[in-house]
């Protein structure tokens, strides 16, 4: 069965260090997205990407984030300056196109723990 | 604004009765629903959707639920539980965007532990 994988598992970094999260979304998906879940919480939606754009991006997708999709299968989440309150577990998701559209699920990965020091 | 609530922090039931996490939405028009499932240090898990048609959709290890569109609920059920069922449960809903890259927004997140 296809699935989404991210790279790293577990990234530690200092405070206002940059970082790049990987993942590699499931081959024929057209949607991608980035979530965030501070340990035990909520699970945040910080962006979505679409024909190679942004689509929609939360409050907390400030200045210091960035997504690319630099080769047709990578899609990466890049924190400029990392802060302390940026720890948490980063989640990429993709979505399949078609007849079915929105009623479709996302496909989530297994998730990166960021831990800024 | 669309919004998923799952009144419970932590459900717990005993191995072999019926389990039931709640969840209630609020979406203009009609709702995709969905729930998923985290177990300790993993990723989030599709369970099961409901799109439209039948209001009790089936899903992954048994579990179902149950669309009342009167009552803005989706809650998730099961007949008879198992201690592997002890996990973190997420209800979400599809905010409605169109053809663009509508997002799923999460509830809070419902804590189920099973005693044997």
């Amino acid at each position: 069965e296809p699935e989404v994988t991210q790279t790293p598992s577990h990234q530690v970094t200092q405070m206002g260090q940059e970082v790049i999260l990987r993942c590699v979304p499931i081959s024929n998906h057209l949607y991608f997205y980035w979530y965030r879940q501070i340990l035990g919480q909520k699970v945040e939606f910080l962006v979505s990407f679409y024909n190679n754009e942004i689509s929609e991006k939360s409050e907390i997708f400030d200045d210091q984030f960035s997504v690319e999709r630099p080769d047709g299968s990578n899609f990466t989440l890049k924190i400029r300056s990392t802060k302390l309150e940026d720890s948490a577990m980063y989640f990429c998701a993709s979505r399949a196109e078609g007849l079915a559209g929105e009623g479709l699920s996302e496909f989530f990965g297994p998730g990166t723990r960021l831990t800024v020091l | 604004a669309q919004s998923v609530a799952q009144p419970e922090d932590q459900v717990n039931v005993a191995e072999g009765n019926p389990l039931t996490v709640k969840c209630t939405y609020s979406v203009s028009g009609n709702p995709y629903l969905f729930w998923y499932v985290q177990y300790p240090n993993r990723g989030l898990q599709f369970l099961l959707k409901y799109i439209t048609g039948d209001n009790l959709v089936k899903g992954s290890y048994g579990f179902e639920a149950e669309f009342n569109k009167s009552q803005t609920s989706f809650h998730l059920k099961k007949p008879s539980a198992l201690v592997s069922d002890s996990a973190l449960y997420f209800c979400a809903v599809r905010t409605a965007r169109g053809s663009s890259a509508s997002k799923i927004i999460f509830g809070s997140g419902t804590r189920l532990s099973i005693r044997p």
